[in-house]
């Protein structure tokens, strides 16, 4: 298993603001996950971070939108950007684990946008 | 594309009997994973268990086991002996095989089903 830690666990925003959520994971990784939860529906990958590369983004999601960082083989960032209350969701990071490449996920970051 | 599918949005057990949770995909594939994930209310999201496809063995882990059914794509999730601890909403997730264009295994999530666990 991982050890995944979030930062914020939860915030409130307003509207247009921005928000940067922390993932740190307790050994090096060389792939980070983000996914986003949207109330009442599944996991939605937002990107793929690869450490000293750009982020590899999914279909309907773009950089201006959700900037990440990868600094290091333990830590990113997603940023949320000029929020608006479509944005409200549990932000979910994850890494891949074991023989199996299992998904590890951290305990998610709450966000609601007024 | 692949897509999966749980058909239960809820379901509710009574303590200490058994329920099965449904899910169903859909693959061109023939050697994937399937996993079963459990996220409680408000915390973090755990595997339960895990099944290689091509191995015809049903994957069982304590008191969960899965019934797999390569040939009509079936995946369901059986709780034995259900406990208050199991309350939670359950994700079923398929595995893409191939690598992505980033690298990595893509993973496909259902919708989920909510596990109530009734006293």
């Amino acid at each position: 298993s991982a050890v995944i830690s979030q930062k914020p666990s939860r915030d409130i925003c307003q509207r247009g603001t921005s928000l940067t959520i922390q993932c740190q994971v307790d050994s090096q990784v060389t792939m980070m996950f983000w996914y986003r939860q949207q109330p009442g529906q599944s996991l939605t990958l937002i990107a793929t971070a690869n450490q000293g590369s750009e982020a590899t983004y999914e279909s309907g999601f773009v950089i201006d939108k959700f900037p990440i960082s990868r600094p290091n083989l333990t830590f990113s960032t997603l940023t949320v950007s000029n929020m608006s209350p479509e944005d409200s969701s549990i932000y979910l990071c994850s890494v891949e684990r074991g023989s199996y490449n299992e998904q590890f996920f951290g305990p998610g970051t709450r966000l609601t946008v007024l | 594309a692949q897509t999966v599918t749980q058909s239960q949005p809820e379901m509710s057990v009574q303590e200490a009997e058994t329920v099965t949770l449904s899910c169903t995909y859909d693959t061109s594939e023939s050697d994937y994973y399937l996993f079963w994930y459990k996220q409680p209310p408000s915390r973090q999201m755990i595997l339960v268990i895990r099944q290689e496809a091509y191995k015809q063995q049903n994957a069982t882990e304590n008191r969960f086991s899965v019934n797999f059914q390569k040939a009509a794509k079936s995946f369901s999730l059986k709780i034995s002996d259900s406990q208050l601890g199991d309350a939670a909403m359950y994700f079923c997730a398929y595995r893409n095989p191939l690598l992505s264009t980033s690298g990595t295994y893509k993973y496909i999530f259902g919708t989920g089903t909510r596990l109530k666990v009734l006293a």
